[in-house]
């Protein structure tokens, strides 16, 4: 069975500290996505990776692909308030089925 | 533009009685899906559709839950009868033509069901 697992699964910082969620898995995975939800909403993508070893940047946010494509990192540099919410990886279920599974998620709380 | 819609928002209903949660995707968006989130299991797909055809429906929890795509612009989730366990928020997502793998998944806002 394919899973995605995140680390850790809740996470409380400071305003202007660093970061940094996994998922992994024990699978290979030809794509991963990192999607941020907030409170009342639904969630919505950040980032599509889909070569091993690539990284992508978005402002403050720094997205990694494992070289063997079973992980990725997401790290953000001085975190602020709204960067507040859950952190959800997801990839293509196993076959070219177009199903996409969600990791269980880290929240992550920035206190200002 | 507008984005996938879902209703209701809220809904309290008593335990047996059947709920029907629906959803609208994006137009010419192709695929639609249907999760289910809380807190001690996450966001867990149940039903995958493409062009309106049930592509995987192993995710869904029992005979009590079915979905429909009677057309490329509406869907349902029943659930009957309706159980406490079952009270979650249930997300419709769509997603365009093409990108079968790696293409975006735009959420609706859900709908917080609640089975007393």
């Amino acid at each position: 069975t394919q899973l995605l697992e995140q680390s850790p699964q809740f996470l409380s910082i400071q305003e202007g500290e660093n970061l940094t969620v996994y998922c992994n898995s024990s699978s290979v995975f030809s794509s991963l996505q990192w999607y941020r939800q907030e409170p009342g909403e639904g969630p919505v993508l950040l980032v599509t990776v889909v070569t091993g070893g690539e990284v992508k940047k978005l402002k403050r946010l720094t997205f990694q692909f494992g070289d063997a494509r079973k992980d990725s990192s997401l790290h953000i540099t001085a975190a602020q308030p709204g960067d507040t919410g859950l952190y959800l990886c997801a990839g293509p279920f196993s076959g070219n089925t177009g199903k996409l599974i969600f990791g269980q998620g880290t929240t992550l709380q920035v206190k200002p | 533009d507008a984005g996938v819609i879902q209703s209701p928002r809220h809904e309290v209903t008593e335990m047996g009685q059947e709920v029907t949660l629906r959803c609208k995707p994006i137009s010419g968006h192709n695929s639609l899906f249907w999760y289910r989130q809380t807190m001690m299991r996450g966001l867990e797909l149940l039903i995958y559709f493409n062009n309106n055809v049930p592509i995987d429906d192993s995710g869904m929890p029992e005979d009590r839950f079915s979905a429909k795509m009677p057309n490329a612009s509406f869907s349902t989730l029943k659930i009957q009868p309706s159980e406490p366990r079952d009270s979650a928020v249930y997300f419709c997502a769509s997603r365009a033509r093409g990108a079968h793998n790696t293409g975006e998944l735009f959420f609706g806002e859900g709908s917080r069901l609640t089975v007393l």
